[in-house]
């Protein structure tokens, strides 16, 4: 069975750094790209990023362009992303997802990220 | 990036049918036949349901469906049961790895 296991959220203040990572199995990760899709409390999806299958093509929403930094380790089966000069708005859970073509097809449990002072 | 327009909320009565709207534009929903559909109950992660317009995941029951005309998407649930009280989201590929939501559809079954 695909699983994806998110982990590395809590809560930062303002300006801090978080780096979230998500665990994958029960899949040839390599072939798949891998998103982060976050959901802020009572609201809806967004996407944040997506990694293409080396690593080296790498997509953002427009709202964490120079401070989120999506990445992955085929030879871990992992990806993660890093979060950077984070505000309150980006207080969300944040969910690891697997792609078939065109769009996610898996996605794992979510880690929570607060940001608050 | 702007994200899909779905209706906030639907409802239907046990054993009806409902459909869901989700539009876009000529660059995500219009463009491409990669929209999809995913179910989430509270607390917990999205399922898909729907997946390049109209093709349904192993074990999704056949009363969801889905369809398309132009740019805009629907899904809709026949005979519908208890359990598919949910929020769902519409999600259209739009180009180069970057994804579009819908805001999300409440439906409430009565």
């Amino acid at each position: 069975d695909v699983q994806l296991v998110e982990s590395g959220g809590g809560l930062v203040q303002p300006g801090g750094s978080l780096r979230l990572s998500c665990a994958a199995s029960g899949f040839n990760f390599r072939e798949h790209y891998i998103s982060w899709v976050r959901q802020a409390p009572g609201k809806g999806l967004e996407w944040v990023a997506t990694i293409r299958l080396e690593g080296y093509d790498l997509c953002y929403v427009d709202s964490v362009k120079g401070r989120f930094t999506i990445s992955r380790d085929n030879a871990k089966n992992s990806a993660y992303l890093q979060m950077n000069s984070l505000r309150v708005e980006d207080t969300a859970v944040y969910y690891c997802a697997k792609w078939r073509i065109g769009g996610i097809e898996y996605w794992g449990q979510g880690t929570p990220v607060t940001v608050s002072s | 990036q702007s994200a899909l327009t779905q209706p906030p909320s639907a409802s239907g009565s046990a054993g009806q049918s409902v459909t869901i709207s989700c539009t876009g534009t000529s660059s995500d929903v219009g463009a491409f036949n990669y929209v999809f559909w995913y179910q989430q109950h509270p607390g917990k992660a999205p399922k898909l349901i729907i997946y390049e317009v109209s093709e349904r995941p192993s074990g999704v029951p056949a009363r969801f469906s889905g369809s398309k005309s132009d740019s805009t998407a629907f899904l809709t649930v026949s005979g519908l049961q208890f359990e598919d009280d949910a929020d769902y989201y519409c999600a259209s590929y739009a180009g180069a790895g970057d994804l579009v939501f819908g805001g999300g559809t409440r439906l409430t079954v009565l």
